[in-house]
């Protein structure tokens, strides 16, 4: 157990509709990154928040946003979904910015399903 | 553009053997290595990382190699064991240029590890 919880772990939805991925970091990690992997394709990453503020943007579509809240718990919005958007989710911790060993504590993902 | 390739996708040996996982980069600016492992319905777990400034690191049974005049890194595994099957991925970040948040990832490799 990495201690990075994701929910929903499974979700089926239809073309054009909205969804929203919730990911609660490891305790006193500040650091919430989000990647996507697609069938047959590494992780791909899309975004970085650091205490609140995004600090690294990925090849994050404009459909989606993320935001990370004060309590440090992150969503990953995704609207007008498309069937390409079906992939598997991750939600990945670590406790800052500098000094890190590179280490990302990946939670078991949210599998999305557009149909 | 892959920035990590890791071109065979799978790879299997028997139990006791040795393990050696591929790896190749191409963006120069990449100075810190890292792989990371995973178990199906599991999110990605970290193994061991490799700076720039080293050709070799090593942890218990795994050991890493870093060519930076080929851009190419390995991963060693001896000796190998059923619980070694797993996907490996191979990740990339240019700590130098202050993006050590992102994290690139190749496609990863499945490791089978026979009895």
């Amino acid at each position: 157990d990495s201690g990075v919880t994701q929910t929903p772990k499974h979700l089926i939805t239809a073309t054009g509709q909205r969804v929203t991925l919730r990911c609660s970091p490891r305790s006193g990690d500040l650091s919430v990154y989000w990647y996507q992997q697609s069938l047959d394709q590494g992780l791909q990453f899309l975004i970085h928040y650091y205490n609140g503020e995004e600090r690294a943007k990925g090849n994050i579509l404009e459909r989606f946003s993320a935001q990370q809240f004060p309590d440090l718990h992150s969503e990953l919005n995704l609207s007008s979904l498309e069937l390409g958007d079906s992939a598997l989710y991750f939600c990945a911790s670590s406790p800052g910015l500098t000094g890190w060993n590179g280490e990302l504590f990946f939670g078991e993902g949210s599998r999305l399903t557009v149909l | 553009d892959q920035q990590v390739k890791q071109n065979s996708p799978s790879l299997s040996v028997q139990e006791g053997r040795i393990s050696i996982l591929n790896c190749d980069y191409t963006n120069s600016m990449f100075d810190y290595f890292l792989w990371y492992k995973k178990y199906p319905a599991e999110g990605p777990t970290f193994l061991i990382s490799i700076s720039s400034i080293k050709d070799k690191n090593e942890d218990g049974r795994f050991t890493v190699f870093l060519n930076k005049s080929a851009k190419h890194l390995s991963l060693h595994i001896v000796p190998s064991q059923p619980g070694d099957s797993a996907v490996y991925f191979c990740a990339a970040s240019a700590r130098r240029t202050g993006a050590n948040s992102k994290l690139t990832f190749g496609k990863g490799i499945t490791l089978s590890v026979r009895p």
